[in-house]
């Protein structure tokens, strides 16, 4: 079956520390964004990236940095410059098409907590 | 300026009651599309349906409907026959443009529904 796998699913880290979570996907997907979720905040766009080697800024990227070396993968590190990384994190996909209705695919979640 | 509002933070449902959440939307460009997300607690988000803004009918996808308004600006989703697996965080987003660019999805806070039996 295709779609997005995360991991891992919990990840405790002490502050200082940086920490990387996986995003795979085998939609064949070109665009891939990783979104934070704070409660009752929504979900707010960290990075996305259109192809290999190109990713751009979302809202709030400061104290995230992320990587495209494959068109599958999209692996987002939360730095310790991040003053406040406790959220859930989600990453998503989607058809790169103009015309296309563009409805994002979204893997299951990884869920940080800074102790 | 928020850009999708949900007004709802929560609300609470009688099952087999006709549920309708509130999302309104703010944008100049002529050329957007808006999407309803589920969440249940498990933490994915599942798609539920899409308006574009030059559809001309009202989308609707089993028992979900959007009530598609657009000199209000609004795009509420509305859920026939509520069941109780439809208890969840609901997402009301939106996209700019006509899909040719790579931004993500702008989202709404979300409105938890909660269906009683």
């Amino acid at each position: 079956d295709g779609g997005i796998t995360q991991s891992p699913k919990y990840l405790f880290r002490k502050e200082g520390q940086n920490v990387t979570l996986s995003c795979e996907q085998n939609l064949n997907h070109d665009a891939m964004y990783w979104y934070r979720q704070d409660p009752g905040q929504g979900l707010r766009l960290i990075y996305y990236s259109q192809i290999v080697n190109d990713f751009q800024k979302g809202d709030i990227a400061e104290g995230y940095s992320v990587s495209r070396e494959k068109k599958e993968s999209f692996p987002l590190t939360v730095t310790s410059a991040q003053k406040n990384p406790t959220a859930f994190y989600l990453c998503a996909s989607r058809i790169f098409e103009t015309g296309y209705r563009g409805e994002l695919f979204f893997g299951e979640g990884s869920r940080l907590t800074v102790l | 300026a928020q850009k999708i509002t949900q007004t709802q933070p929560g609300m609470f449902v009688q099952e087999k009651e006709a549920v309708t959440l509130d999302c309104t939307y703010d944008t100049s460009d002529p050329s957007y599309g808006l999407f309803w997300y589920k969440q249940p607690s498990s933490g994915e988000m599942i798609f539920l349906i899409y308006q574009g803004s030059y559809d001309q009918q009202n989308a609707t996808e089993g028992r979900y409907s959007l009530n598609f308004q657009k000199a209000r600006k609004s795009a509420n989703l509305v859920i026939s026959a509520s069941q109780l697996g439809d208890s969840a965080m609901y997402f009301c987003a939106m996209r700019e443009g006509t899909g040719g660019g790579a931004d993500g999805l702008t989202f709404g806070k979300g409105t938890h529904l909660i269906i009683q039996p």
